[in-house]
């Protein structure tokens, strides 16, 4: 099946700092990734949509200039979080969707924990 | 204004026991319809359903949509500790790549 990696899977930073989170598709295109943001026991909040070679979609109330995302490569997607602040302590996944119509299923990387103190 | 619901939010049950998870929508444009089982870290796919009363069968696991009333079902039996998780389900809106998640139903099985 296809596999999606993250890195980090676990980051610590000071506040004010920028973390880099890097998403990639291993045995696939992905023509686009999703970035989605999880608190506790709540469901997935997607943030921003990318499309290869384009510049991303936000959701509403997502900052763009605070969450930086770059899709330079079929294969990998990168979220800058900058600035970062203890709100901003989170669970990061990425997905990512091959193309073509018959393709829907999004795949999940596993994830990034980010702990911003 | 588009929204997935879940049902329940949380549910504890024996091992062996069958449970009915739920999944309404109210959306336009709907495409398709995902489950996804997450343990620790990401979501793991299970299903996809797009037509209706078409059931989708993996092992102890069962899905089912109905567009007419708009929701799905996920059917768990014979439930094991494994199977304690978050069932999140997703719908694909037919204009546009984004997924939207409903809330979630946590899931424990106890021994």
């Amino acid at each position: 099946g296809a596999v999606v990696s993250q890195h980090p899977s676990w980051v610590i930073c000071k506040s004010g700092t920028s973390v880099k989170i890097e998403c990639r598709s291993l045995d696939f295109q992905a023509t686009t990734m999703f970035w989605y943001r999880q608190f506790p026991k709540q469901s997935l909040m997607l943030m921003a949509t990318s499309n290869e070679g384009s510049k991303a979609t936000y959701e509403q109330g997502v900052e763009k200039d605070k969450f930086l995302i770059n899709h330079a490569s079929l294969t990998l997607s990168t979220l800058t979080v900058t600035s970062a602040h203890p709100e901003d302590s989170s669970f990061y996944i990425c997905s990512a969707r091959s193309g073509g119509r018959a393709r829907e299923t999004q795949y999940f990387g596993p994830g990034t924990r980010l702990l911003v103190l | 204004e588009d929204k997935v619901v879940q049902s329940p939010l949380s549910l504890v049950v024996h091992e062996g026991d069958t449970v009915t998870l739920n999944c309404s929508y109210e959306v336009t444009n709907f495409r398709s319809l995902l489950w996804y089982k997450q343990e620790k870290k990401a979501p793991t796919f299970l299903f996809m359903l797009t037509s209706s009363g078409i059931e989708k069968k993996s092992g102890r696991l069962s899905s089912i949509l109905d567009k007419k009333e708009l929701f799905s079902i996920l059917n768990i039996t014979a439930t094991q500790t494994g199977d304690s998780a978050v069932y999140l389900c997703a719908v694909l809106f037919h204009f546009g790549n984004q997924f939207y998640f409903g809330t979630g139903t946590s899931l424990t099985v106890i021994p």
